[in-house]
């Protein structure tokens, strides 16, 4: 069956340091692949997404590469703030019957100045 | 901007109680959804709702669960007998278009079965 497995948190760096959080997945097909973000008090809000092998998907100054031999969609930031500390979530929606999201358990990620 | 809400943001009820979870979606999405993530785990799929009926749910969303849009802008949750493993966040989202669209969610309603 379809799922996504991420890396187990919590994630704790100095601000301005390199931000990785890994994502792989396994899905039949050719699924779209998402990463959303919830900020402390607030609902999950999508941060990026790419649709197709070798996409990717950018958004505030976060980046994803849609990797289809390594099955992978890891997550990065070259510089993080203090205002990125959020839980991130990987989810891949399939391609077929549905359109539910399959999440991954999410990661925390806590920056400090 | 628009936003999904969820009510109530938290609530504690007795085993065998029935629970609503209430949620309003963005006025003119189409595509509504409900999710849990039990502490811990993962945010899992509950079931969708579209054009008035269910249009997917999961293995989890069994006779004790139903959902109802009962007047066109509340889409609601309701669990009949609640079960100690019922606890859980549990996030409410809407969409306007089905299929590789953004879905939206609500902030969570945390649900505590004692």
């Amino acid at each position: 069956g379809n799922s996504v497995t991420q890396m187990e948190g919590p994630v704790t760096l100095s601000e301005e340091a390199f931000l990785t959080i890994n994502c792989t997945y396994t899905a039949t097909g050719y699924p779209s692949l998402f990463w959303y973000v919830q900020y402390p008090g607030e609902g999950l809000q999508l941060l990026l997404k790419a649709t197709k092998a070798d996409d990717k998907g950018s958004n505030k100054g976060f980046e994803a590469t849609y990797r289809k031999e390594t099955t992978s969609f890891h997550l990065e930031k070259g510089s993080v703030q203090v205002s990125d500390s959020a839980v991130y979530f990987c989810a891949l929606e399939a391609n077929q019957a549905g359109t539910a999201l399959i999440f991954g358990k999410g990661t925390t990620l806590s920056v400090s100045s | 901007e628009p936003e999904v809400t969820q009510t109530p943001s938290h609530q504690v009820t007795q085993m065998g109680q029935e629970v609503i979870l209430r949620c309003v979606p963005i006025s003119n999405h189409l595509y509504f959804y409900w999710y849990r993530q039990i502490l811990g785990q993962k945010v899992e799929f509950l079931v969708s709702f579209y054009n008035n009926e269910i249009s997917e749910k999961s293995e989890i969303f069994d006779d004790q669960f139903s959902v109802e849009r009962p007047d066109g802008s509340n889409f609601t949750l309701k669990i009949r007998s609640t079960k100690l493993e019922d606890s859980a966040m549990y996030f409410c989202a809407s969409t306007l278009q089905g299929g590789g669209g953004e879905l939206f969610f609500g902030e969570g309603s945390r649900l505590t079965v004692l």
